[in-house]
């Protein structure tokens, strides 16, 4: 049970570049999310998936879009990468319930640089 | 949306004294408060958290209490040791799968 992994670990763009950052998880979690982590402002929500097919907008978007073909598999894309994407982005995914919060579950994260 | 604001950012304590961490939300309806920890090079784990429903709860050192009224909550180590050195993160959730969290608070256990 590898729980959740993240593909790539680092990278290297330059601006205008665009890439796909892999999130994949074997624990049959319903919700999917996207974070990026930015010294002194902690986790901000990018895109987040309640489910395979859907998707939605989080708290700072813009430049972002994200795909949920599969239930395991959440993918963040930049299509045209600028210097203020730089980041470290984490993934994390959690069961769904009704009636109670569940904890999210963190991948090891990506490291993101954009010249 | 909800804003949740952490104190203090960086934290120095000797070996086994205790270390607080404080954080404060904006919005009434969260109604679930987890403290993550991360260390160097690692995704955040979960150490503990705790519900609206309830004041106070406790695992081995650590401790986690809530003020709905003042909306503040607060993360207690106790007898802290070298392992405890990471970033801690509170976080709230105004919804059944968001959460917003503070800008992390670093603390240094010094041997």
């Amino acid at each position: 049970n590898a729980g959740v992994t993240q593909t790539p670990k680092f990278r290297v763009l330059k601006t205008g570049q665009s890439m796909t950052l892999l999130c994949a998880q074997d624990m049959n979690h319903e919700y999917m999310y996207w974070y990026r982590q930015d010294p002194g402002m902690g986790l901000r929500l990018i895109h987040y998936s309640v489910g395979e097919g859907t998707t939605a907008k989080g708290e700072v978007p813009d430049g972002y879009n994200v795909s949920r073909l599969k239930k395991q598999n959440f993918l963040l894309g930049l299509e045209s990468a600028a210097p203020s994407q730089t980041s470290v982005y984490f993934c994390a995914s959690s069961f769904a319930r009704s009636d109670r919060r569940e904890t999210q579950y963190f991948g090891p994260g990506t490291r993101l640089l954009v010249l | 949306g909800e804003n949740v604001e952490q104190h203090p950012s960086t934290l120095s304590v000797q070996e086994g004294d205790s270390a607080v961490i404080k954080c404060t939300y904006s919005d009434s309806a969260s109604n679930y408060f987890p403290w993550y920890k991360q260390e160097l090079g690692k995704g955040p784990q979960l150490i503990i958290d705790i519900r609206s429903n309830v004041g106070e709860k406790k695992d081995q050192r650590i401790a986690v209490t809530l003020n709905k009224t003042a909306k503040h909550f607060s993360l207690h180590i106790t007898e802290t040791q070298p392992e405890d050195s990471a970033v801690y993160f509170c976080a709230a959730s105004p919804s059944d799968y968001k959460l917003s969290f503070g800008a992390g608070t670093t603390v240094t256990v010094r041997a």
